[in-house]
């Protein structure tokens, strides 16, 4: 079945320890995201990439940085992780920004900071 | 920047009864789109219902349906018939239409009693 794929579904890294998040997607979609999602609260849109084109939102930390080398995956890079960023990371995929292209997520990878 | 509010942070249902979740939003656009996702614990997000700015009929997918109303910038939904796999956390989101940005409410999350 076509889907969207993260790994891996944990991760736990040292404070300051870079980290690395990775999605995969089947869906052939042109747009991707990376949301954040700290417990019970709604999720934080980092960035999103149409095709190649890469949307950092305002308020996204420098230490996040994202990579999208091909259509089919996109790389979620915490350069230097602190304690407030541990959170699901949720990756998002859709066919364009119309209303007949929602958004298709990923089981999230949860990332724990020591 | 649009901004999407969901009141209730729960909402509890008897089985086989009906749960009104409510979510107001914030736009300066005439074009958009909305949407209802369902997070499960430690489960997927998926999407429930979409509905496009520009269409007056309500949405309807079996027992979830919405009521929108534009001038209001209100978007509800209702899910008939509760069931205990209805339990879960219930995100709105709005879409521009503009761009490819899905912005979150805070969701409610909805107990389903036996």
């Amino acid at each position: 079945d076509a889907m969207v794929i993260q790994n891996p579904r944990y991760q736990v890294t040292q404070f300051g320890k870079p980290v690395t998040l990775s999605c995969s997607q089947t869906l052939n979609h042109n747009v991707m995201y990376w949301y954040q999602q700290k417990s019970s609260q709604a999720p934080k849109l980092l960035f999103h990439y149409y095709d190649k084109d890469f949307n950092n939102e305002a308020d996204t930390p420098d230490n996040f940085q994202s990579r999208r080398p091909n259509t089919s995956f996109c790389f979620l890079d915490i350069r230097s992780p602190g304690l407030g960023d541990a959170a699901m990371y949720l990756c998002a995929t859709s066919r364009d920004g119309g209303n007949n292209s929602p958004l298709h997520f990923g089981n999230g990878t949860r990332l724990t900071v020591t | 920047a649009q901004t999407v509010t969901q009141s209730q942070p729960e909402m509890s249902v008897q089985e086989a009864e009906t749960v009104t979740l409510s979510c107001t939003y914030d736009t300066s656009e005439s074009d958009y789109y909305l949407f209802w996702y369902k997070q499960p614990p430690s489960r997927q997000m998926i999407l429930v219902i979409r509905q496009e700015a520009y269409k007056q009929q309500n949405a309807t997918e079996n027992r979830f349906s919405v009521n929108f109303q534009k001038a209001a910038k209100s978007f509800s939904l209702k899910i008939s018939d509760s069931q205990l796999g209805d339990a879960a956390m219930y995100f709105c989101a709005y879409r521009s239409a503009v761009d490819y940005k899905l912005s979150f409410g805070a969701g409610t999350t909805v107990t389903v009693r036996a």
